[in-house]
């Protein structure tokens, strides 16, 4: 059973647009989510994080969104650009778990 | 530069084989982990260590075994038992196992059965 579910397997946005990537989580031990980019061929690097104690968390571009009560988080990518095409991952941890849980991913395509 | 270097990049095995994918991080973190990505399967948790000399199954262990005699290394092995071994294989360090922490991920191996 999946705990972190990516439910677009790909999304295209035009340059210059805001890209908005979503993931659900059905475990509620879960307190601690990350996001991370994906280029092909390459390990994932960290995007951004946010803690269960906040609803919102903002890095330059990158805002990622908590809603506790929906299980839901989102990452908003402000203006996107063509470096942002890559596989994004949500991942997520909490009490008890094995390390991180990830979603299957987002390809997302910033058209030019 | 402190990382983690995974070899070797692209590996080539026949069925029946045994191989060994190497982990190395300067990190010093204490934790490390192999993840497994398939096409739209995300990644998928293998078997991690919390600390040297000691290490868990993840959610997908079988037909994998690996060692952690030093903090820097995590070697995986996949063995011939491994019935779909064909993937990209990312190994992970974090500083801690516990809590909210980031993993920082290798370059990746992929491995390809012939």
């Amino acid at each position: 059973d999946q705990q972190v579910k990516q439910n677009s397997p790909s999304l295209s946005v035009q340059e210059g647009r805001i890209s908005i990537l979503n993931c659900d989580y059905t475990n509620s031990m879960f307190d601690y989510f990350l996001w991370y980019k994906k280029y092909p061929a390459e390990g994932p690097t960290f995007l951004i994080s946010i803690s269960s104690i906040k609803d919102k968390n903002e890095d330059g571009r990158f805002t990622v969104f908590l809603n506790k009560s929906a299980k839901h988080l989102s990452l908003h990518i402000v203006p996107s650009q063509p470096g942002d095409s890559a596989v994004y991952f949500c991942a997520a941890i909490g009490r008890g778990a094995d390390g991180l849980t990830f979603g299957k991913g987002t390809h997302l395509i910033i058209q030019p | 530069d402190g990382g983690i270097t995974q070899s070797p990049k692209y590996l080539f095995r026949k069925e029946g084989q045994n191989v060994t994918l190497s982990c190395e991080q300067n990190l010093n973190h204490d934790a490390m982990y192999w993840y497994r990505q398939d096409p739209g399967q995300g990644l998928r948790l293998i078997y991690y260590s919390q600390i040297v000399n000691d290490f868990q199954k993840g959610d997908i262990a079988e037909g994998y075994s690996v060692s952690r005699e030093k903090k820097e290394s995590f070697p995986l092995t996949v063995t011939s038992a491994q019935k779909n071994p064909t993937a990209f294989y990312l190994c992970a360090s974090s500083i801690r196992f516990a809590g909210a922490n980031v993993l920082t991920f290798g370059a990746g191996s992929r491995l390809t059965v012939l």
